[in-house]
């Protein structure tokens, strides 16, 4: 069964600052991985999404890293800003078969970036 | 313009009672799911439907019933109720079974007392 991990579970960082967030999985069987963010009270927004053939994604200043392989996905944030604080979750989908379709959730990194 | 949509967004309800959570998503998508995320943020799937047809049924007490009347909505009707089921009740939905991005509601916070 895929068990998906995210380290560290709460990061305090200044304005400005470069940070990444960790994300494992223990079966290298997937067929992507996407990344959320949730605010308090809210719905999850996808941030990036990545196929299970890609190394990377990039959206502004965000960069998604997949090493398949050792089942592992960073998340890096440049020049963090209080409007990035937020639950960053990780998310992996696996290959067909009777897992058809779902996604297995890490529990989050809770992220605070104060002015 | 919303893309997936879920109501009520707050629902507080005794024991008991049955109750009924509806989602529609506008963005043509042919597969929906319903997640639930616990007091510890943990999401976990519980059903997802494609073309009106139930794929995912995880392990899920038979008191859950989702009902898709068509491809944009998939409603989740919850009977007899307990304490246990308090927890946020996300919606999601992707354009193919496989391989495309997940788009998820605002959620409904089921509170049971």
């Amino acid at each position: 069964k895929q068990e998906v991990t995210q380290i560290p579970a709460a990061l305090s960082v200044p304005e400005g600052e470069n940070l990444v967030l960790n994300c494992s999985f223990t079966d290298s069987a997937i067929y992507n991985l996407q990344w959320f963010r949730q605010d308090p009270g809210k719905g999850l927004t996808s941030l990036l999404l990545i196929q299970s053939s890609q190394r990377e994604q990039t959206s502004g200043r965000l960069n998604a890293s997949l090493d398949k392989s050792s089942g592992r996905s960073t998340l890096y944030i440049a020049a963090s800003q209080p409007g990035d604080s937020a639950t960053y979750l990780c998310a992996v989908r696996p290959v067909r078969g009777s897992t058809l379709g779902r996604l297995y959730f890490g529990r989050g990194t809770q992220l605070t970036v104060w002015p | 313009d919303t893309a997936v949509s879920q109501t009520p967004k707050y629902l507080v309800t005794q024991m008991g009672n049955d109750k009924s959570i509806k989602c529609e998503q506008n963005l043509g998508h042919d597969t929906m799911y319903w997640y639930k995320q616990d007091s510890k943020k943990f999401l976990k799937i519980m059903f997802s439907y494609n073309n009106k047809e139930l794929i995912i049924n995880e392990t899920v007490p038979n008191r859950f019933s989702p009902k898709s009347p068509d491809k944009a909505h998939l409603n989740l009707h919850i009977n007899s109720l307990e304490l246990g089921d308090s927890a946020v009740y996300f919606c999601a939905s992707s354009q193919v079974v496989e391989g495309y991005e997940q788009y998820f509601g605002p959620g409904t916070r089921l509170t049971v007392t």
